[in-house]
């Protein structure tokens, strides 16, 4: 069974341009999470994505949005970026909401210069 | 005062020995309690969750859980140089908008 994957890995941006990040959950899988991680702040909830709707949001400005798909896969997108937004970005998925057990993919390392 | 706080570490134990590793919250309301590994340069992944008070153990591992005094603890026995990483507390809090809050992450170093 394929873990959790996303895409990039890797991603070098300049300020003030968008970047769209890609997470495919695990097979059977329907509830989304994203995460930013930075050595300062580690781990910090974004959003929640469960059967196509945000059923959860983090405390982060407007510029960073997401959405699901009908087959689960989901994207997150940040705007006009900013040096700050350099981070590690993580998607996990559970089967749904309630489950206690999410699994991470490896996350997509953004450097914004 | 961060909602979920860990000591940073490095938290440094001979090979063999127990770690034990701390975690406290501020949300008295705070239902489940999770803790995962990090290996450097790889993605979280899930060591353990309790919810209720006392002790639960899986293997070597050992989760505790006080929510009078609002802490949660993670105890590994008989350590390994495999289990160096660092150890991510999260917490899940009650109500409507159940969203995980982290700590910070305590660095563990097991010494052959």
């Amino acid at each position: 069974k394929a873990g959790v994957t996303q895409t990039p890995r890797y991603l070098i941006k300049t300020r003030g341009q968008q970047v769209t990040l890609s997470c495919s959950p695990i097979s059977g899988h329907r509830s989304v999470s994203w995460y930013q991680q930075t050595p300062g702040q580690g781990l910090q909830f974004l959003f929640e994505y469960f059967s196509e709707t945000q059923r959860n949001k983090g405390n982060f400005p407007g510029r960073f949005s997401g959405r699901q798909f009908s087959n689960s896969r989901s994207e997150m997108n940040v705007s006009t970026l900013e040096l700050g937004d350099s981070a590690l970005y993580l998607c996990a998925s559970r089967r749904r909401q309630g489950v206690r057990e999410a699994f991470f993919g490896q996350g997509t390392r953004l450097t914004v210069v | 005062q961060k909602e979920v706080e860990q000591n940073s570490g490095p938290l440094s134990v001979p090979e063999g020995a127990i770690a034990s590793l701390n975690c406290t919250y501020s949300d008295r309301g705070s239902q489940s309690f999770f803790w995962y590994r990090q290996y450097s340069g790889k993605s979280p992944e899930l060591i353990m969750f309790i919810y209720s008070n006392g002790d639960k153990e899986d293997g070597r591992f050992t989760a505790q859980l006080n929510k009078a005094s609002q802490y949660v603890s993670l105890l590994i026995r008989d350590s390994q140089p495999s289990d160096s990483a660092t150890y991510l507390c999260a917490v899940r809090r009650a109500g409507n908008n159940r969203k995980l809050i982290w700590g910070l992450g305590t660095s563990l170093a097991v010494n052959p």
